[in-house]
């Protein structure tokens, strides 16, 4: 089973508060993944990092931050959160691209975020 | 853009059914296709496929990729109540420095008893 975790699992905020969603992993991977998902959607992604010190932005426009300070962590922050973040936010991870390993994604629980 | 079509969207089916998932792609760089299942959390993974025609296959569970016609199929046998999920497919394209995961809407499936 995958060691990836995510806090806070489900999170209820009113509108123009700032919210982290943490993410760590101890599998010691170097890339490192959010997505956003709607319910009854599909998975999009909205920030990545292949490392310390590299975050980019996804396919999906977001208006959330990301840092990755340490290899570990890849928090994403919303400075001002409004109610059409509410969705789902998934942290993933993956070992580094060897040309021609195979490279698996896992993914951590999940956030659920609400905002009123 | 890389697209990923899963179908059918949505099926309901009795216990000990058969059932096939369908996943068509188009993606630049194809790397892997990846098959998730995703009850009420996050998805778990499944299988990842990267040549065609040999079929990967776990317990109940076998997927199979056909890079020509640019699909893959999951088939779940002897279905349980407990298949009830929602199956993702993703595709893995490479791009500059790394992967790139695009997901179906994914394939939503009900086992009845």
């Amino acid at each position: 089973e995958a060691d990836i975790y995510q806090t806070p699992r489900y999170l209820v905020i009113g509108t123009g508060k700032k919210i982290t969603l943490e993410c760590s992993q101890t599998m010691g991977h170097d890339k490192m993944y959010w997505y956003q998902q709607d319910p009854g959607m599909e998975l999009h992604l909205i920030h990545y990092s292949y490392g310390v010190n590299s975050t980019e932005k996804g396919d999906l426009s977001s208006e959330s931050t990301v840092s990755r300070i340490r290899t570990e962590h890849f928090p994403l922050t919303l400075e001002s959160a409004r109610p059409s973040h509410t969705s789902q936010y998934l942290c993933a991870s993956s070992e580094r691209f060897i040309g021609g390993r195979e490279e698996t994604q896992y993914f951590g629980p999940g956030t659920r975020l609400l905002v009123l | 853009e890389d697209k990923v079509v899963q179908s059918p969207l949505s099926l309901v089916v009795h216990e000990g059914d058969t059932v096939t998932l369908n996943c068509s792609y188009e993606v630049t760089n194809f790397r892997s296709l990846l098959w998730y299942k995703q009850e009420k959390k996050a998805p778990t993974f499944l299988f990842m496929l990267t040549s065609s025609g040999i079929e990967k296959k776990s317990g109940r569970l076998s997927s199979i990729l056909d890079k020509k016609e640019l699909f893959s199929i999951l088939n779940i046998t002897a279905t349980q109540t407990g298949d009830s999920a929602i199956y993702l497919c993703a595709v893995n394209g490479l791009t500059g420095g790394g992967n790139k995961l695009t997901f179906g809407t994914g394939t939503q499936l009900k086992v009845e008893l």
